[in-house]
């Protein structure tokens, strides 16, 4: 079946410095999207990508679809302790759009 | 607006225990989906219901788990016969249609002793 991987697992910073986490995965995906979870709480969606080579941004956010719609980022720009939290990436594929999670990249922003 | 609902937020039971758990969508939301988390794990794809229909139940693990929508808002996920490996959170989330942002809820925090 799908799978899709995200690395790194955690990412330690110093506040002020950038942060990428990177989803793979083993099929062709028809979308992807990203959610937050912060610690105790619940994913918050933050994006969906469905075309190749798609670029998107939020503020100090951005996230790119790789060309062959097989991997996806996400950058943050400028960390802040408010960014602290898990960030998931989901595809979906072969026309469906329920969405296969990765297991996520843990965000630490020390201050 | 109100979010997604869940209840209860925390259910211990003994193994061997039939449970329920209880989500209310955002109103209007057709699409609503299950999904359990582990610690350390992203949410895993349970069960899907467009309108009062199971469209994909792919993801439940095995006849133990159930889910209904009678009514195509209020869904309930049964588990019969639980085992301590069920221990989890329960998540449910909504979209206004298949293609939709997902709208989490809280979670069910299901210990089984």
């Amino acid at each position: 079946g799908q799978q899709v991987m995200q690395i790194p697992q955690y990412q330690h910073v110093q506040e002020g410095e950038d942060f990428t986490t990177y989803c793979n995965s083993s099929t062709t995906l028809s979308n992807i999207q990203w959610y937050k979870q912060r610690p105790g709480g619940h994913p918050v969606f933050l994006i969906q990508l469905v075309k190749s080579g798609e670029v998107k941004k939020q503020k100090r956010l951005t996230f790119q679809f790789g060309e062959a719609k097989k991997n996806s980022s996400l950058h943050i720009t400028a960390t802040q302790t408010t960014d602290v939290g898990t960030y998931f990436c989901a595809g979906g594929s072969g026309g469906s759009y329920i969405p296969t999670f990765g297991r996520g990249t843990s965000l630490i922003v020390h201050p | 607006g109100a979010g997604v609902s869940q209840t209860p937020s925390n259910k211990v039971t003994e193994k061997g225990k039939y449970v329920e758990l209880r989500c209310d969508p955002i109103s209007g939301h057709t699409a609503l989906y299950w999904y359990r988390q582990s610690l350390g794990q992203g949410p895993e794809f349970l069960i899907y219901f467009q309108g009062t229909g199971a469209a994909d139940d792919s993801g439940l693990p095995n006849d133990r788990f159930f889910a209904v929508r009678p009514e195509g808002s209020v869904s309930t996920l049964k588990i019969q016969r639980t085992e301590r490996g069920d221990s989890a959170v329960y998540l449910c989330a909504s979209s206004e249609n298949q293609m939709g942002e997902q709208y989490f809820g809280p979670g069910t925090r299901l210990t089984v002793t």
